[in-house]
């Protein structure tokens, strides 16, 4: 069966600090990718997806980047990181035609200080 | 901008049935609609999705009229661990979530 891992669970880092989540897909093979990201309070925003290894596409410009070194590797990045950069971040995998349902992992809660 | 109308929150008492509406009225033909859940500090749990017939699985069903425009989630017997935000979501490959409806099951 197909799983989802994302760590690490929980984060505290300053600001100006450099950030990298790792999110990593077994059971399945070229899975489409996600991150989110779930400000408090607020709903989810789509953050990076990416359909293949190195094809990443970026639906809100930001402080943040996302790369896929592997088939099964989807990593989120930032050189600088931000108050604003706070909340709660996940990761999702599909399956790569259109009309099938995403699993998400269980995010990394993330708190900017 | 998410596709999708939803009330902001619902209430249902234990053992009852949970419908919950959604409106998509300008649902693209190869878009799906899907609902997911989100129970506090958790990843959104997928229930179901369709095209354009009903479904049912073991957790939901999903009722999807004739033109597409609207849906509703059923939620056959809810218990307390419904309790969540649930997410009416349109598309085909990415997935925009809205604001959702806060479902309360009370005893």
């Amino acid at each position: 069966s197909q799983t989802i891992h994302q760590w690490p669970a929980t984060l505290v880092q300053p600001v100006g600090s450099p950030l990298s989540l790792e999110c990593t897909v077994e059971g399945t093979s070229n899975p489409n990718l996600y991150w989110y990201r779930q400000a408090a309070g607020r709903g989810l925003q789509l953050l990076f997806y990416s359909v293949g290894i190195g094809q990443i596409s970026s639906e809100v410009p930001q402080n943040l980047s996302a790369s896929r070194p592997q088939d099964r590797q989807f990593i989120l990045s930032s050189k600088k990181l931000l108050l604003s950069d706070s909340g709660f971040y996940l990761c999702a995998w599909s399956g790569d035609r259109g009309g099938t349902e995403a699993f998400f992992g269980q995010g990394t809660r993330l708190t900017v200080v | 901008d998410a596709k999708t109308t939803q009330p902001t929150s619902m209430d249902c008492a234990e053992g009852r049935a949970a419908n919950l509406p959604c409106n998509h009225s300008t649902i693209s033909g190869n878009e799906y609609v899907y609902w997911y859940r989100q129970i506090h500090s958790q990843g959104p749990q997928y229930i179901i999705h369709g095209l354009k017939n009903n479904e049912t699985n073991e957790m939901a069903s999903l009722i999807i009229t004739e033109d597409r425009k609207s849906s509703t989630l059923i939620l056959p017997h809810a218990t307390l661990r419904d309790t969540a935000v649930y997410y009416c979501i349109v598309g085909y490959s990415t997935l925009t979530f809205g604001k959702g409806t806060m479902l309360l099951v009370s005893p």
